[in-house]
């Protein structure tokens, strides 16, 4: 069956250190996001792409980058951590068309504590 | 700028009672509405969605929800909670015209069923 997977499920680091965590998928989705889900502020998105070599910011963009090589994988890099990126990560997908209406498929989360 | 409210961070409800969890949304055209749900370190999963046409939507697991657009609301409904039920509700819109246009999440609402 395809799926959505996520790694780490868990991270830990240390403020400064770079970070990636690595989504994979095997919908052969053209579309994918990355958000960050907060308490009291549901999710919000971080950055999204349609396809190979393409990526777009989201509304909260700020100290994260991704790069889309091949079709299955988004990384998600955060340059230099920080505390207020404390949070739990989710990676998604939708089958293409940039006016799609199509639904996301989420990835199970990486829970990452910044110390 | 769109937005979604949830007005309920909490909603219990009986066993085998009706249940309505509440959405109201904001966006400056015609929307497209979804509803996900999220049990415990879980990824958000796909229930249902209203693109056009029948303003009642059915759903998986026994959920439809209803299209108001006097009203902008979006209600999420089942006639008979279910414990298995019990999970964190968002919804989401997004505006039907364009290329890629954003969604954007509520805050969730989280649903128990009271055995």
């Amino acid at each position: 069956d395809a799926e959505i997977t996520q790694s780490p499920r868990h991270k830990i680091t240390e403020t400064g250190r770079q970070v990636t965590l690595a989504c994979h998928q095997t919908w052969n989705h053209n579309n994918m996001f990355w958000y960050r889900q907060d308490l009291g502020h549901g999710l919000r998105l971080i950055h999204y792409s349609y396809g190979v070599q393409d990526t777009n910011k989201g509304e909260v963009s700020d100290g994260y980058s991704v790069s889309r090589s091949n079709t299955e994988d988004l990384p998600l890099t955060l340059e230099s951590a920080a505390s207020s990126q404390t949070s739990v990560y989710f990676c998604a997908s939708s089958h293409s068309g940039r006016g799609s209406y199509n639904e996301q498929f989420f990835g199970p989360g990486t829970r990452l504590t910044v110390l | 700028a769109q937005s979604v409210a949830q007005p309920e961070d909490q909603v219990n409800v009986a066993e085998g009672n009706p249940l309505t969890v509440k959405c109201t949304y904001s966006v400056s055209g015609n929307p497209y509405l979804f509803w996900y749900v999220q049990y415990p370190n879980r990824g958000l999963q796909f229930l249902l969605k209203y693109i056009t046409g029948d303003n009642l939507v059915k759903g998986s697991y026994g959920f439809e929800a209803e299209f108001n657009k006097s009203q902008t609301s979006f209600h999420l409904k089942k006639p008979s909670a279910l414990v298995s039920d019990s999970a964190l509700y968002f919804c989401a819109v997004r505006l039907s015209s364009g290329g890629y246009q954003k969604v954007t999440f509520g805050t969730g609402t989280k649903l128990q069923v009271i055995p």
